[in-house]
């Protein structure tokens, strides 16, 4: 089966850029979406076909996929940023798979 | 506005049957797939599978294949989440969410399933 790995936590001062990393063998044909996630709360789409930004969504977020690697970049972190950050990409045919999530920390 | 309201909380004992909705608005109901994801507590999201919901196609993850079981009804634009024997390993919040040309861009709020 497909798997994506993604870093289980990253922590950056406010200010700074926050980079997380997303890979696996599935991404080097595949696109990549990534999902926010705060507590209590449903998924929210933030990037799809690996680097685009739905309505709403923050210039400051953004993405990019090479080779089998897509990456997640937030410049200039706030504290509303803090959440959990999935990506998502696809195996065979249409299966769906979700990196393990990573939890980001802005303090 | 596109919408995916799903079914409350729902307490159940080991071994009972249970089934959980998702009622869509605002969109031709037929034309999209509509996925189904677990999340345990404290845990991430996985996948557990889709159904188009025009002629109720079927896809599921190997992890919950015969575990579980999709369905829709074009009649209402409702999908549905059923299991015929629930175990303690099921309590988890449970999304549905509908794919369109942008990815996965529309979520239902959560029905919170406790087994035990």
């Amino acid at each position: 089966s497909y798997e994506v790995t993604q870093p289980p936590s990253v922590s950056v001062s406010p200010g700074q850029t926050a980079s997380i990393a997303c890979s696996g063998d599935t991404l080097g044909d595949n696109n990549a979406c990534w999902f926010q996630q705060k507590p209590g709360q449903s998924p929210v789409l933030i990037i799809y076909q690996n680097y685009k930004r739905p309505s709403g969504i923050p210039e400051r977020i953004s993405a990019s996929k090479s080779g089998n690697t897509a990456t997640l970049t937030i410049s200039g972190a706030q504290p509303v940023d803090e959440a959990d950050y999935y990506c998502q990409t696809w195996g065979s045919s249409t299966d769906v798979i979700f990196g393990g999530g990573t939890k980001l920390t802005v303090l | 506005e596109v919408q995916l309201v799903q079914s409350g909380a729902e307490v159940k004992k080991p071994g009972e049957s249970l089934k959980i909705s998702c009622e869509t608005s605002g969109y031709i109901f037929t034309s999209y797939w509509i996925a189904w994801v677990r999340q345990m507590p404290g845990k991430g999201l996985e996948w557990m599978g889709s159904i188009f919901a025009g002629d109720s196609d079927t896809k599921y993850s190997p992890s919950f294949e015969g575990q579980v079981t999709m369905s829709a009804d074009k009649s209402i634009s409702t999908a549905y989440l059923r299991w015929r024997s629930l175990k303690a390993s099921d309590t988890a919040m449970y999304y549905c969410a509908r794919l369109d040309s942008s990815g996965w861009a529309k979520w239902g709020q959560g029905t919170p399933v406790t087994v035990s």
